[in-house]
């Protein structure tokens, strides 16, 4: 238990649903952050938030939406998904920017 | 940008052997962490290591920062220490931009 949770841990959605995964951390922390890992691939950096401002955007397409409501949570809203989208997102919190990472179990994302 | 390359890419123990993983990074890191991921997904720190060792149980890292590599060392191995290692390291002005490498999957047999 790394003080950082996810739902739903598995989702299966067709290309034309609409759909939001969420994180919430209970450590106190100010940076919050989204990650794809695909199969065969290292893990990709999406997003980063910190005091509930985007600080990074990493060209991810505009299919994936985030919103960071408070510095406990995040959300990651999915629409016209591709079939390439499915994988494993992985949520992640630190202290502040500097800090450690530390990742909730994921979301297994498959689109059909 | 950076560049992280680890090895061996697989690596199979029998239960109680020890093993030694290397991450290589190309450029001066301000971070560096090593990671395990276990079977279902989930990532566990192990060490926050920029520079210099630290050892928790029967896990050590050593950082040689101005060579640019880090070795994680895992002695008496266990089937629990299964998984994928993932080295991540950031330089440059931005300290959170994690990068990762492929990792190495470890598979201990009993």
């Amino acid at each position: 238990e790394t003080g950082v949770t996810q739902t739903p841990r598995h989702l299966v959605m067709g290309m034309t649903n609409k759909k939001s995964l969420k994180c919430e951390q209970h450590l106190g922390h100010n940076a919050m952050y989204w990650y794809k890992q695909s199969a065969k691939k290292p893990l990709e950096l999406m997003f980063v938030y910190s005091l509930e401002e985007r600080v990074e955007n990493n060209s991810v397409p505009s299919r994936f939406s985030p919103e960071c409501p408070n510095s406990s949570h995040l959300f990651l809203h999915l629409h016209t998904l591709q079939p390439e989208d499915s994988a494993l997102y992985l949520c992640a919190s630190s202290q502040d920017l500097t800090g450690t990472q530390y990742f909730g179990p994921g979301t297994r994302l498959t689109v059909l | 940008g950076i560049q992280v390359e680890q090895s061996p890419p697989d690596l199979i123990l029998q239960e109680g052997a020890n093993s030694t993983l290397r991450c290589n990074f190309s450029d001066s890191v301000n971070n560096l962490q090593w990671f395990h991921q276990n079977p279902w997904g989930q990532l566990i720190n192990l060490f926050y290591i920029p520079s210099g060792t630290k050892q928790n149980g029967r896990l050590s890292a050593t950082t040689v920062a101005t060579e640019r590599y880090s070795l994680l060392y895992i002695s008496s191995s266990q089937t629990t220490d299964s998984g994928v290692y993932f080295c991540a390291v950031n330089s440059g002005g931005s300290n959170y931009k994690l990068t990762f490498g492929k990792g190495t999957l470890l598979t201990v047999n009993p």
